[in-house]
């Protein structure tokens, strides 16, 4: 069993949708990330947090410690949202283990 | 610079030629982290420097990967007798604060190399 689960690995969504995208741990971490890939390759980072809720425009990230579980959530879907979803997660250590990411396609 | 910068963003060599692959950080930038990213694959860790030492060294995959970088500059991954498994992106990212920091990574525009 991988470190960090996500789901669903792919999501087919219309404009305008609210998509949530799950992430799982089986570790103790000081951090969670989540991070966005283009699909020329380009990674950003999205949000970075440890506890409770983060906003940022149509994004919100939250984060649950006592169940090891985080959701990414987009409101208002447009097709320039559609992009690789990665999760990933700090421990004690310095490195981040990652999710395997959700391709998600947002169409007209 | 403004970010990440990798070089080159393209590398094709031939099996059991040596590559170097170069990361200029965010000035100002502590740590340094070189990832991979194998085709339909997730993104592995491979290494993490905090300014010129590598306190985590435990992604490498093996003996023919080593990297090292330049106070809290440049850094180089280097492949030796490269293998045709070494295909991929390879990403740099780096970040402001010390290990157990809480710090977004930046990352740059990866390095991706074909091992024909």
């Amino acid at each position: 069993k991988n470190e960090v689960e996500q789901s669903p690995q792919n999501l087919t969504a219309q404009e305008g949708e609210f998509i949530t995208i799950n992430c799982s741990y089986s570790v103790g971490i000081s951090a969670l990330h989540w991070l966005q890939q283009h699909p020329g390759g380009g990674i950003v980072s999205l949000f970075m947090l440890s506890s409770g809720k983060k906003k940022h425009g149509r994004l919100i990230a939250t984060i649950n410690i006592q169940e090891k579980h985080s959701s990414l959530h987009i409101t208002a879907s447009h097709p320039r949202d559609s992009a690789v979803y990665i999760c990933a997660v700090r421990g004690t250590a310095s490195k981040l283990t990652f999710g395997t990411g959700t391709r998600l396609q947002v169409t007209l | 610079g403004a970010g990440v910068s990798q070089s080159p963003s393209n590398k094709v060599t031939e099996k059991g030629k040596d590559v170097e692959l170069r990361c200029d950080p965010i000035s100002g930038h502590t740590a340094l982290y070189w990832y991979r990213q194998r085709l339909g694959q997730g993104l592995e860790f491979l290494i993490y420097f905090q300014g010129n030492s590598a306190p985590d060294k435990s992604g490498l995959p093996s003996d023919r990967f080593s990297a090292e970088r330049t106070g809290e500059s440049v850094s180089t991954l280097t492949i030796q007798r490269t293998q045709q498994e070494d295909s991929a992106v390879y990403l740099c990212a780096s970040s402001l604060m010390p290990a157990g920091g809480q710090d977004t990574q930046y990352f740059g525009p990866g390095t991706r190399l074909t091992v024909l």
